[in-house]
């Protein structure tokens, strides 16, 4: 596609249910990333997928946080059992070569209530 | 750990004014920095630097690095209400993490009529 794409655009969950954020990247960007956003802060550094391959998951928050990208190109992050500090922008971006021109979708803005 | 210090945090101009943003920073193996411009969620890419003392200009907007001293500065002249906005910094550094970036918290820039 033209743009890195994410849905749903928000999300309101109960505390303790799950949820599931996905993200269709560019169409051929090897590179995919996941950042958290809470409110007033910078987006923070989640997870990395080169294809389907998950090089990095070292900003993740907890083992409640979860990412795929099974083919190499839709990606969904995961959190289970949400709780109210997971409120937060979370935005996927992707690129064609790692560290250079990030594309950043317009983000799932999760609020757990 | 790779940290990046942006001021002011919030900045209120009227229309046609000149401002100024600041980007200071510490990165293991510094690769590059770069400017985003966020409306409502997605960051849009202003930006990249790389070298010292070369101006990057677009239109209205220019930035330039300072290597020895850690820091980039974002111009903006002859401001328009559509430049309000958060604008972000975040830096990149190579070798085995070159893929990710470290943001700063953003200026909140608005532009009043």
């Amino acid at each position: 596609g033209a743009g890195v794409s994410q849905s749903p655009r928000y999300k309101v969950a109960k505390r303790g249910q799950d949820v599931a954020l996905r993200c269709d990247p560019i169409s051929g960007h090897v590179s995919l990333f996941w950042y958290q956003q809470a409110l007033g802060q910078g987006p923070e550094f989640l997870t990395y997928f080169q294809n389907e391959a998950q090089l990095d998951k070292s900003g993740l928050p907890s083992d409640r946080f979860f990412a795929e990208r099974p083919e190499g190109s839709v990606s969904t992050l995961k959190i289970q059992r949400t709780q109210q500090e997971d409120s937060a922008v979370y935005l996927c971006a992707s690129s064609s070569t790692p560290g250079i021109g990030y594309t950043f979708g317009s983000g799932t803005r999760l609020t757990v209530v | 750990e790779d940290k990046v210090v942006q001021s002011p945090l919030s900045l209120v101009v009227h229309e046609g004014d000149t401002v100024t943003l600041n980007c200071s920073y510490e990165v293991t193996n510094f690769r590059s920095l770069l400017w985003y411009k966020q409306e409502k969620k997605a960051p849009t890419f202003l930006f990249m630097l790389t070298s010292s003392g070369i101006e990057k200009k677009s239109g209205r907007l220019s930035s330039i690095l300072d290597k020895k001293e850690l820091f980039s500065i974002l111009n903006i002249t002859a401001t328009q209400t559509g430049d309000s906005a958060i604008y972000l910094c975040a830096v990149g550094g190579s070798g085995g993490s070159n893929y990710k970036l470290t943001f700063g918290k953003g200026t909140l820039l608005t532009v009043n009529p």
